[in-house]
């Protein structure tokens, strides 16, 4: 079972619509987890940290379910901008700093004008 | 303000030459990390470095990988002997420390094409 799992899509949304991510996690000491987006042969860029409350920026919603080991996020209203691919991103217990962050395989999102 | 800068961004090497990756973190950033990302892959773990140490290099091939970050000048990602399996794209990513938070400054890549 891969660490981090994702559905790879793709998924082809119409703008505004809302679309739904969910990534799933095998290591249940992890302890930090995020939501990091990148376009097309570029660099990653972190989107937003999920934490157990929930929490949410603007039009984008993440939730955290350490019981079920699952991870989602929700993007309301979609804008041709985000169209990209989402990483979920798990770091892993112990260690110091940043290191060993673990990376699904993404989630490819296209939204139709 | 620069961010993480890499070069080059494309690197062509024949199979069996040596490849090398430069990676300058951003200004006040001492701790690099190195990523890798086969076509169709999520980002892997390779290196974990701070300033003239190597912290955790759990994620790096046990032959022709090796990583620096001297005390003066960019971090060094060296592949010797490449083969086409090598061929992906490498992310270097950098913090300023030991308690910095979650967030990692990632570079623009080298994307490594053996043929």
């Amino acid at each position: 079972r891969k660490e981090v799992e994702q559905d790879p899509g793709p998924f082809n949304v119409p703008e505004g619509a809302t679309v739904a991510f969910n990534c799933t996690y095998s290591n249940s000491a992890s302890q930090s987890f995020f939501w990091y987006r990148q376009d097309c042969r570029k660099e990653p860029k972190l989107l937003m940290s999920v934490y157990s409350s929930g929490n949410e920026d603007g039009r984008f919603t993440a939730q955290l379910n350490r019981a079920s080991q699952y991870i989602s996020l929700l993007i309301r209203d979609s804008k041709l901008s985000d169209s990209a691919t989402y990483l979920c991103v798990v770091k892993p217990s112990g260690g110091f700093g940043n290191e060993k962050l673990t990376f699904g395989t993404g989630t490819r999102l296209t939204i139709i004008p | 303000n620069a961010g993480v800068m890499q070069n080059p961004r494309h690197l062509v090497r024949r199979r069996g030459q040596e490849a090398r990756l430069r990676c300058s973190p951003m200004k006040g950033h001492s701790h690099v990390y190195w990523y890798r990302q086969l076509p169709e892959e999520g980002l892997k773990f390779m290196v974990y470095l701070q300033k003239e140490n190597i912290i955790d290099e759990s994620g790096m091939p046990k032959e022709r990988f090796s990583a620096e970050f001297p005390k003066e000048g960019p971090s060094i990602l060296r592949i010797q002997q490449v083969v086409r399996g090598d061929s992906a794209a490498y992310f270097c990513a950098s913090s300023p420390g030991w308690t910095s938070n979650e967030k990692l400054f990632f570079g623009s890549g080298t994307q490594l094409s053996v043929l």
